[in-house]
């Protein structure tokens, strides 16, 4: 079974480029995540995604962050325009949602490594 | 802000049990203990979660105290692949999908 699909795995810009992350996650989970993780922390929710539906997006900085999850399935997070500050590891992760219970494993991607120049 | 406290880095010997504390003193009624790791350059890995009981699967044990307010993860046979930085978290499981509150975790290193 394919894990959490993050593409790219590395993107180098300038400061007040665009730049853009997609996430394809585990097939039937509804859940979906974005993490940003900084070095030598533990990741961050970004936001939370039900299906289509942002559902948590309180630690979005949406002045210069968007994110779309269209058809409920694959995701993108886009920075516009990136700062120095955002050189980071941004995750993905995913997770059956409520059909998963108390379980509710997510499962995380590899990670995008930025690096704002 | 996470709700539990960790040593910042742990060593073990390949092949010997390596035992790596948390303390979450203001835990709740209804919140379950998470455990899971990251290797270098990867995303998280769940490991194991219990809320009072013991747990064990075939990745590692969790040994929670009767108070619930420390609880120890258990790999009983650590190997070099078991090096990665470890996070205990808690979380209240409703069902839901509530995001998790990571903190910076242990760094274990396991040593030839």
């Amino acid at each position: 079974e394919a894990g959490v699909v993050q593409s790219p795995r590395y993107k180098i810009i300038e400061k007040k480029q665009p730049v853009a992350f997609w996430c394809n996650p585990i097939s039937g989970h509804n859940t979906l995540y974005w993490y940003l993780q900084n070095l030598g922390q533990g990741p961050e929710l970004l936001i939370r995604y039900e299906n289509e539906e942002a559902v948590d997006d309180s630690q979005l900085p949406k002045d210069r962050f968007s994110a779309e999850r269209l058809k409920g399935v694959d995701s993108t997070l886009k920075i516009q325009p990136a700062e120095l500050g955002d050189s980071a590891v941004y995750l993905c992760a995913s997770s059956l949602g409520l059909a998963g219970g108390l379980r509710d494993e997510q499962f995380f991607g590899p990670g995008t490594r930025l690096t704002v120049l | 802000d996470a709700k539990t406290t960790q040593p910042t880095s742990m060593d073990c010997a390949e092949g010997r049990a390596a035992n790596l504390p948390c303390n979450h003193s203001t835990i709740s009624g209804n919140e379950y203990v998470y455990w899971y790791r990251q290797i270098h350059s990867q995303g998280p890995q769940y490991i194991i979660h219990g809320l009072k009981n013991n747990e064990t699967n075939e990745m590692a044990s969790l040994i929670i105290t009767e108070d619930r307010k420390s609880s120890t993860l258990i790999l009983p046979h650590a190997t070099l692949r078991d090096t990665a930085v470890y996070y205990c978290i808690v979380r209240a499981a409703q069902g839901g999908s509530e995001k998790l509150v990571f903190g910076k975790g242990t760094k274990l290193t396991v040593n030839p």
